[in-house]
Formats: structure tokens, C-alpha cells, sequence
């Protein structure tokens, strides 16, 4: 199983929005909607952010929003702070239960 | 508050094996999914394998299938990671990581570094 592409980095102005691709194929991001994004901070666990494509967790603020388009996914970021520089991830569920995660995106904030 | 607590990590030589475990607490442990997902150095997260909540079906990642076994007591609240005939390239931090619906990874422990060298 492949991992899902996603761009190695994007960035944003504070307070500006960024948007991160995760791309797969009708395998996996196109044939499911388990598609779920990842915060990571350096030397720390990643954290839970979205599910199901577009669901947020309790506790997580209404600026991360997700979409899907046939075999892409996106986070958007909105409202940046400061504290949402981060790497990120997307997974998403897979042809007879694989389990794939996305390539990584460093999100700065300028 | 959910914990996830991995030991068992350390430094292995290449064709040996290695147990880690997760000792899990502030949850039905028996009730979720459970998984193991890994970072190796300055990498990307790579999923690795998953158990159902009452142990009756496991999957594994195309990397590790055959060499790596994993499983659960609902007794004790734990989960374990058998790791045979490592290689370098299963160097990384290893999580466990509560599990929810289809490869939703809800939480996350602290993470336990192996590293396979000689």
C-alpha cells in the first residue's frame, strides 16, 4: 500500500488560510469516506483533528475544516495562529482493511 | 484522562527480536480497536498493525507482515508488539494508539524508540 501524497510543505500569514492536498486513489481516499488528518508538533504524539472527512473531535477549534473531491482530501486552516505550525497527516482507510497515512506536510506561519 | 503508556523499546542487532508494550488506562480498553503506528527518524507516520477490540482479527502492514505479531489482554488492560527478525529499516518510534471506526487514531501514547543497528 502506498502511502498518500501530500505537498512536503505550505505556509500561511497569520490570520490568512492554508489549504493541504492528500492524494490516493479510488482504493483508498476515493472509495472511503475514513479519511482523518493529524497534528504533529515536534517531538511530541501527533493529535486527532478530523474524521470522516469532514468531523471535527470535541475541543478541536472550527478553523480546521476538511473536504474531499473524488480521490483528494484537503485541510484547511483558517484564522491562522501561531501554534498551528505543525506537520500534518492525512489516513485514510483502505481496500480490505489496510490502513495508509499521507506523506507529511510542514505547515509554517509567517 | 486516556493513557498510553509504551515500554520495551531499546537498541537490537538486525535479525533479533523485540517486545514492546502499551499499558492502557482511562478507558473500556476492551471496547476499541487497538494499533501500532510508527515514526522512524525525521519521517512520515507509517501504520503498522491494528487488533479488534476483542482480539479476533488482526492486520498488518505490508512491511512487517510475518515478522511482527500483535495482541492484547482485556485481562490487563495491555497491548503488545512481538517483533522478529528486525531489520534496520524498523527503526522508529513506535505508538500505540487507541483505535475508532475505520483507521481513526482517536489517542496516542508517548511513543518508545527501537533502533536496529549492529
Amino acid at each position: 500500500q502506498s502511502a498518500l501524497t501530500q505537498p512536503p510543505s505550505a505556509s500561511g500569514s497569520l490570520g490568512q488560510s492554508v489549504t493541504i492536498s492528500c492524494t490516493g486513489t479510488s482504493s483508498d481516499v476515493g472509495g472511503y469516506k475514513y479519511v482523518s488528518w493529524y497534528q504533529q508538533h515536534p517531538g511530541k504524539a501527533p493529535k486527532f483533528i478530523l474524521f470522516e472527512v469532514t468531523k471535527r473531535p470535541t475541543g478541536v477549534p472550527d478553523r480546521f475544516s476538511g473536504s474531499k473531491s473524488g480521490n483528494t482530501a484537503y485541510l484547511t486552516v483558517s484564522g491562522l495562529q501561531a501554534e498551528d505550525e505543525a506537520d500534518y497527516y492525512c489516513s485514510s482507510y483502505a481496500d480490505t482493511n489496510n490502513f495508509v497515512f499521507g506523506t507529511g506536510t510542514k505547515v509554517t506561519v509567517l | 484522562q486516556v493513557q498510553l503508556v509504551e515500554s520495551g523499546g531499546g537498541v537490537v542487532q538486525p535479525g533479533k527480536s523485540l517486545r514492546l508494550s502499551c499499558a492502557a488506562s482511562g478507558f473500556r480498553f476492551s471496547s476499541d480497536g487497538m494499533h501500532w503506528v510508527r515514526q522512524a527518524p525525521g519521517k512520515g507516520l507509517e501504520w503498522v498493525a491494528v487488533i479488534w477490540y476483542d482480539g479476533s482479527k488482526k492486520y498488518y502492514g505490508d512491511s512487517v507482515k510475518g515478522r511482527f505479531t500483535i495482541s492484547r489482554d482485556n485481562a490487563k488492560n495491555t497491548l503488545d508488539l512481538q517483533m522478529n527478525s528486525l531489520r534496520v529499516e524498523d527503526t522508529a518510534v513506535y505508538y500505540c494508539v487507541r483505535g475508532r471506526g475505520y483507521g481513526e487514531y482517536i489517542d496516542w501514547g508517548q511513543g518508545t524508540l527501537v533502533t536496529v543497528s549492529s
